[in-house]
Order: C-alpha cells, then sequence, then structure tokens
C-alpha cells in the first residue's frame, strides 16, 4: 500500500545551522508533496509543497527538494531559528475532488539556542 | 481570521457518553475533512465531504457520524464514546491542491 515516512523521529540543530529533514515515499502516482509544521497544542500548518513533476522548489527560508528516482523528498530550513521548533511532517496527496494526504510521522525538530 | 475554526478545542467527557465537534470554514471551499491523530502523532483521515455530500468514508466505527448542514460547516458526532476515541481531531479544508488544517480538538475519554 502507499506509505510516507521519514527517516529520523528527532533532530537537533544549533540556532543559525541550517536543518534538512528526509522524508521516503512509495507511491509514484501522487500528485504533490507537501510539508507540514506543527506546534505543540497546534494544528499541522502548510509549509510548502512540490509538485511530482519538479525537482526543487523554494519558499521563504524553506527549499524542498524531490528526487523520484529514489522517491525521497527533503526539507531544508536555512538559518534555523527556535521558531522553527516544532514536528515536520511530509504528506503525499492525489489531487482532485477526492484529494486524499498519505501522512507520514513526523520529525520533531529541536533548535539549541 | 482562522479559515477553519472548531470547537470546543478541550473536551473531556466519559465512557458511554455522545458528544459532538463542530467545524466551520469561513473561505467556503467546497471540500471538508475530518482527521484523527494520535498519540504517536500520525494523522488519518476519517471522513471528506464535497458540497455536503460524502466523498471518503474510512474505516471508522459507525459510531462517528459527520454531518454537514451546509458547506461552511461539517460537524463530527460520536456515539458510546470508548477510551480508544481518545486523540486529536483535526477539521480541515481542501483549497488548491493542498489541505489547510484546523487547530485541533483534544478529546479525552475517561
Amino acid at each position: 500500500g502507499e506509505s510516507v515516512g521519514l527517516h529520523l523521529p528527532t533532530l537537533s540543530v544549533q540556532e543559525g545551522d541550517n536543518s534538512i529533514i528526509n522524508c521516503a515515499y512509495s507511491n509514484s502516482a501522487s500528485d504533490y508533496f507537501i510539508w507540514y509544521k506543527q506546534e505543540s497544542g497546534k494544528g499541522p500548518q502548510f509549509i510548502i509543497d512540490i509538485r511530482s513533476n519538479m525537482d526543487k522548489r523554494q519558499g521563504q527560508r524553506v527549499t524542498v527538494l524531490l528526487n523520484k528516482t529514489v522517491k525521497h523528498l527533503s526539507l531544508q530550513i536555512a538559518a534555523t531559528q527556535p521558531g522553527d521548533s516544532a514536528v515536520y511532517f511530509c504528506a503525499a496527496l492525489r489531487a482532485g475532488n477526492n484529494r486524499k494526504l498519505i501522512w507520514g510521522l513526523g520529525t520533531s525538530l529541536a533548535v539549541n539556542p | 481570521d482562522t479559515a477553519v475554526s472548531q470547537t470546543p478545542k478541550y473536551l473531556v467527557t466519559q465512557m458511554g457518553n455522545d458528544k459532538s465537534i463542530k467545524c466551520e470554514q469561513n473561505l467556503g471551499h467546497d471540500t471538508m475533512y475530518w482527521y484523527k491523530q494520535d498519540s504517536k502523532k500520525f494523522l488519518k483521515i476519517m471522513f471528506s465531504y464535497n458540497n455536503k455530500e460524502l466523498i471518503i468514508n474510512e474505516t471508522v466505527p459507525n459510531r462517528f457520524s459527520p454531518k454537514s448542514p451546509d458547506k461552511a460547516h461539517l460537524n463530527l458526532h460520536i456515539n458510546s464514546l470508548e477510551l480508544g476515541d481518545s486523540a486529536v481531531y483535526f477539521c480541515a479544508i481542501g483549497w488548491g491542491n493542498t489541505i489547510y488544517f484546523g487547530e485541533g480538538s483534544w478529546l479525552t475519554v475517561v
């Protein structure tokens, strides 16, 4: 079946360093891949998405890379800040009216001052 | 303004009770969802409604019944609550090629 998984359950970085969070997926039929950030006590917050026919997409301080050959994507956060501390999830989406997210387990990012 | 609002945010109730969680969206989008997040943070879809019509109904006990009185609301009613129902329930809306989540409702069954 379909699955989306993150490589590491926890990641600890120093403030100001770059963070890289990795994710693997199994189903090549997904239309989009999405990264979410979930802070304690809040709902998942959309960060950035990438269409399945793209390799790279950049946002504000974040970059997502998609390697379809090995079914791997990553989220890079530049100059990590304390406010970036959260659980990060990758998800695979089949588009259309029956949008369905295949949701992976999260990586908890801790930013050390 | 929050696009997706849920009430209540916290709910503690006894086993066997019936409870409802309400969800309202103010963006006018057609597709709404209910997701359940367990203690390990795994998020799983429960229901999807498109324009008040049930589209996705995952393997969920029939004690859970979604109700969509109009396009802006998708409420979740749970009968005969069990300990295993304790979780965080998220309402979400489909917009463009992604899904946006509400702030969650923390349900604890004692």
